[in-house]
């Protein structure tokens, strides 16, 4: 258990669905952010939320849409994917708001679009 | 901005021998540096971080990493690896006091044989 957690583990939908991820951290930590892992590609920032304000907004279509409701809790809302969307999204969180003593990772979502 | 490179996409090395897994990076400015793993269908863990100090750095699972600034490497090392080591690393680098944003490697997967 890494103190990050992350639901579901898998997810397939299709291209008109609307669903949601979810994260929930319990380290008391101050930042969480939304990676996307793709293959053969590094690793894509997505967001960042300090202390519930969205800090970071890494050029992401609008298709993807973050909540952070407090701070232990962030969303990922998804609408009308597309097949390249298909990768494993990854949410972190860190202990101040910089980032600057790393970050812990959940298990990530396996999000697969169809 | 930052920018990270590892320079091979894979490592494979028998049981009980010694590895290197070299990372590269640019920057402008002064960075934190991060080596991650990850395990098949799991996020990433830290496995070891230079913020300052010692320019060598020991993290768990008996690797150490060794920052040189001159050369702009963060390369990560273990004497003798196991098989439960087969993985992918990635090497990561955030800019010190400024955003939040690590900026990650493509990775390296290590494969460990019998």
């Amino acid at each position: 258990e890494t103190g990050v957690t992350q639901t579901p583990r898998h997810l397939v939908m299709g291209m008109t669905n609307k669903k949601s991820l979810k994260c929930e951290q319990h380290l008391g930590h101050n930042a969480m952010y939304w990676y996307k892992q793709s293959a053969k590609k590094p690793l894509e920032l997505m967001f960042v939320y300090s202390l519930e304000e969205r800090v970071e907004n890494n050029s992401v279509p609008s298709r993807f849409s973050p909540e952070c409701p407090n701070s232990s809790h962030l969303f990922l809302h998804l609408h009308t994917l597309q097949p390249e969307d298909s990768a494993l999204y990854l949410c972190a969180s860190s202990q101040d708001r910089a980032g600057n003593y790393g970050y812990t990772f959940g298990s990530g979502t396996r999000l697969t679009v169809v | 901005a930052q920018s990270v490179t590892q320079l091979d996409s894979q490592v494979p090395v028998f049981e009980e021998a010694p590895v290197e897994l070299r990372c590269n990076y640019s920057s402008s400015v002064s960075v934190y540096l991060f080596w991650y793993v990850q395990y098949p269908n799991q996020g990433l863990q830290l496995l070891l971080k230079y913020l300052s100090g010692s320019t060598l750095v020991k993290g768990i699972n008996g690797f150490e990493a060794e920052f040189n600034k001159s050369q702009t490497s963060f390369h990560l090392r273990k004497p003798s690896v196991h098989i439960s080591d087969t993985a992918e690393y990635f090497c990561a680098v955030k800019a010190q006091n400024a955003g939040n944003m690590l900026t990650f490697g493509g990775g390296t997967r290590l494969m460990v044989k019998p």
